[in-house]
């Protein structure tokens, strides 16, 4: 079972920034945040990682709270192309172990 | 970098055939892939792991029978759908993990194969 709970869905405006919420309250220390999103019908994209930084990327940023329970996804200026299942997984360091849940089905709107 | 494709994209057959489904690393070498399933509105499934030279690990509930994996080269992955059915239309996608890699390093994906089995 996935050990993260996210919103099924969220829509963005075009342009505005998208924040996308994951709850991981079981989290090891061990373990890392992982991003993804699958736009329909292709495979899954690598969006971001972290540990208890926050990272940043030409992609994404992401913010672990201190207490690592959870993190958020920002998509600073959303576009269209953006619409996508953005799925947040948690894995051991080194596992190359991928759960992935149901993920945020994002839409960005016009 | 890092780039994963599959091949064929879409292959459609009738049931009863076998079917096979190319996984590469372009960029890359990867000492491990990995082969999921995704139904309709459904997330992906992991199905096996392969380590390039051994036999595949199978999730619990998959026929290794019937979903056979070879793994023969560091770039290189094969999902045969041996003796197809109609419930084994599905999207099925590979990712692969570098070799030599760092800690945090993850999977990368191919862009998956769309099977309708008529």
């Amino acid at each position: 079972d996935a050990k993260t709970t996210q919103p099924p869905s969220m829509d963005c405006a075009e342009g505005r920034a998208a924040n996308l919420p994951c709850n991981h309250s079981t989290i090891s220390g061990n373990e890392y945040v992982y991003w993804y999103r699958q736009i329909h019908s292709q495979g899954p994209q690598y969006i971001i990682h972290g540990l208890k930084n926050n990272e940043t990327n030409e992609m994404a940023s992401l913010i672990i709270t201190e207490d690592r329970k959870s993190s958020t996804l920002i998509l600073p200026h959303a576009t269209l192309r953006d619409t996508a299942v953005y799925y947040c997984i948690v894995s051991p360091a080194g596992s190359y172990q991928l759960t992935f849940g149901k993920g945020t089905k994002l839409s960005v709107i016009p | 970098g890092a780039v994963v494709s599959q091949h064929p994209s879409r292959v459609i057959c009738k049931s009863g055939t076998s079917v096979k489904i190319e996984c590469r690393s372009l960029d890359f070498q990867a000492t491990t892939m990995f082969w999921y399933r995704q139904f309709p509105k459904q997330s992906l499934m992991l199905m096996a792991t392969s380590n390039e030279g051994s036999k595949a690990t199978y999730e619990q509930g998959v026929e290794k029978d019937k979903f056979l994996i070879n793994h023969a080269s560091l770039t290189l992955s094969t999902l045969t759908v041996t003796s197809a059915h109609p419930e084994d239309s599905s999207f099925y996608i590979c990712s692969a993990g570098l070799a030599g890699r760092k800690i945090t390093d993850t999977q990368y994906f191919g862009p998956g194969t769309r099977l309708t089995v008529l």
